[in-house]
């Protein structure tokens, strides 16, 4: 079953500009992770943010978790036509079998 | 080595076929899974094995069997597929610990059933 839900479903900004993607959730959380995807290939691990934490940042990207309102978002600073993918949120309830419950998605579009 | 590998990219298989999925990593991860991801959806979980022994099955059907001969390799048996089951699989894996959280995705392969 799909605990995350991004919004939006699908976004296109221009280089350079930011991009801020949002998921929400159900559930109470260990971690909230975030994936990239490009077409038809496997995803990559962007950043984890653990339930005890607020806000990480890791290069250009920078995460927040709201664990009362259970939402977490994830911004992109200075967009690439490279950053141009799906973005998956994943919870993982527990930690320690670290069984990640995907998010529908959103698809990135970054027009150079 | 930081990989996961996946063989084949592809593959077209009839019902009545039998075949296998190969995925590997020298990580040193000691959890490996299985996920099916169907075109503009995200993985589903299928397997999770821990110390090379099942530890999660997620109901998936029988025709689907998995397999973790050692720690580095984990194997996905195919046998009377549907066409629904085309789809990318992707294999992933992590190191076990608390604090180690994150999954290492192969490239997938692309499954089609006729």
């Amino acid at each position: 079953s799909q605990q995350g839900e991004e919004d939006p479903q699908a976004l296109s900004i221009q280089e350079g500009e930011n991009a801020t993607m949002n998921c929400s959730y159900k559930t109470s959380i260990n971690n909230l992770q975030w994936y990239r995807q490009n077409s038809g290939r496997g995803l990559v691990h962007l950043i984890l943010i653990r339930s005890n934490e607020r806000e990480k940042h890791s290069g250009r990207l920078r995460v927040t978790l709201d664990t009362s309102k259970k939402s977490s978002s994830l911004l992109i600073t200075a967009s690439r036509a490279a950053d141009t993918a799906s973005y998956f949120c994943a919870t993982d309830k527990t930690g320690a079998n670290s069984k990640l419950t995907f998010g529908k998605g959103i698809t990135l579009s970054v027009r150079p | 080595d930081t990989e996961v590998t996946q063989t084949p990219k592809h593959l077209v298989m009839g019902m009545t076929n039998k075949k296998s999925l190969k995925c590997e990593q020298h990580m040193g991860h000691r959890a490996m899974y299985w996920y099916k991801q169907k075109a503009k959806k995200p993985p589903e979980l299928m397997f999770v094995y821990s110390y090379e022994k099942l530890s999660i099955n997620e109901s998936v059907p029988s025709r689907f069997s998995p397999e973790c001969p050692n720690s580095s390799l984990l194997n996905l048996h195919l046998h009377a597929l549907q066409p629904e089951d085309s789809a990318l699989y992707l294999c992933a894996s992590r190191r076990l610990g608390i604090s180690y959280n994150e999954q290492f995705f192969g490239p997938g392969t692309r499954l089609t059933v006729l």
